[in-house]
């Protein structure tokens, strides 16, 4: 399996609700990250975690939860998100040490806020 | 601040033509970087250069990277219409080598290769 699956590939939410976006990867990869992509734009760095601890925040704000459950799956909790936020969402994964291959990313969620 | 800057920004080119593609960059504790190739969706991996001067190939494509110069380059030659892409330099970097680490993305430069 060499793949990072992302889950929903679109979600539409409004700005009161609560909403999560799923990755998940089972190449034995120790960092997973989030990025926002927006359109025309290169992705942004949002989190790092490093062997399920997060390492890097990249001051996002706290409406955006991120959590890593275990060594496979990142999760992305949203609650009362703003029409800006709308982007594409992409998680990628990579071994710690020796990334020979660099990072493998998933398809991405496209996140549109109403 | 890491900083990676790609050239030309937008490119149209025949089928069967040769481009070069720029990537400079400015970052603390380099070290590697990476090609990427997006269409419609998530970036495909291309390449990842840590060593100055050592060219890496895969079909039509390669990269090189010069690590006193700060920059590379990605070639694709003989190209086709399916070469058509967004193509991303991101540069890594990092605090700790434990602590997993950030890619900074360049803007891109837009592929059009016309039949």
């Amino acid at each position: 399996d060499t793949e990072v699956t992302q889950t929903p590939k679109h979600l539409v939410m409004g700005m009161t609700n609560k909403k999560s976006l799923k990755c998940e990867q089972h190449m034995g990869h120790r960092a997973m990250y989030w990025y926002k992509q927006k359109a025309k734009k290169p992705p942004e760095l949002m989190f790092v975690y490093s062997y399920e601890k997060l390492s890097i925040n990249e001051s996002v704000p706290s409406r955006f939860s991120p959590e890593c459950p275990n060594s496979s799956l990142l999760n992305l909790h949203l609650h009362a998100l703003q029409p800006e936020d709308s982007a594409l969402y992409l998680c990628a994964s990579s071994q710690v040490l020796g990334r020979r291959y660099g990072y493998t990313f998933g398809s991405g969620t496209r996140l549109t806020v109403v | 601040e890491d900083k990676v800057v790609q050239s030309p920004l937008s490119l149209v080119v025949h089928e069967g033509d040769t481009v070069t593609l720029n990537c400079s960059y400015e970052v603390t504790n380099f070290r590697s970087l990476l090609w990427y190739k997006q269409e419609k969706k998530a970036p495909t991996f291309l390449f990842m250069l840590t060593s100055s001067g050592i060219e890496k190939k895969s079909g039509r494509l390669s990269s090189i990277l010069d690590k006193k110069e700060l920059f590379s380059i990605l070639n694709i030659t003989a190209t086709q219409t399916g070469d058509s892409a967004i193509y991303l330099c991101a540069v890594e970097g990092g605090v700790r080598k434990t602590s997993g680490s950030r890619l900074t993305f360049g803007e891109g430069t837009q592929l059009t290769v016309n039949p």
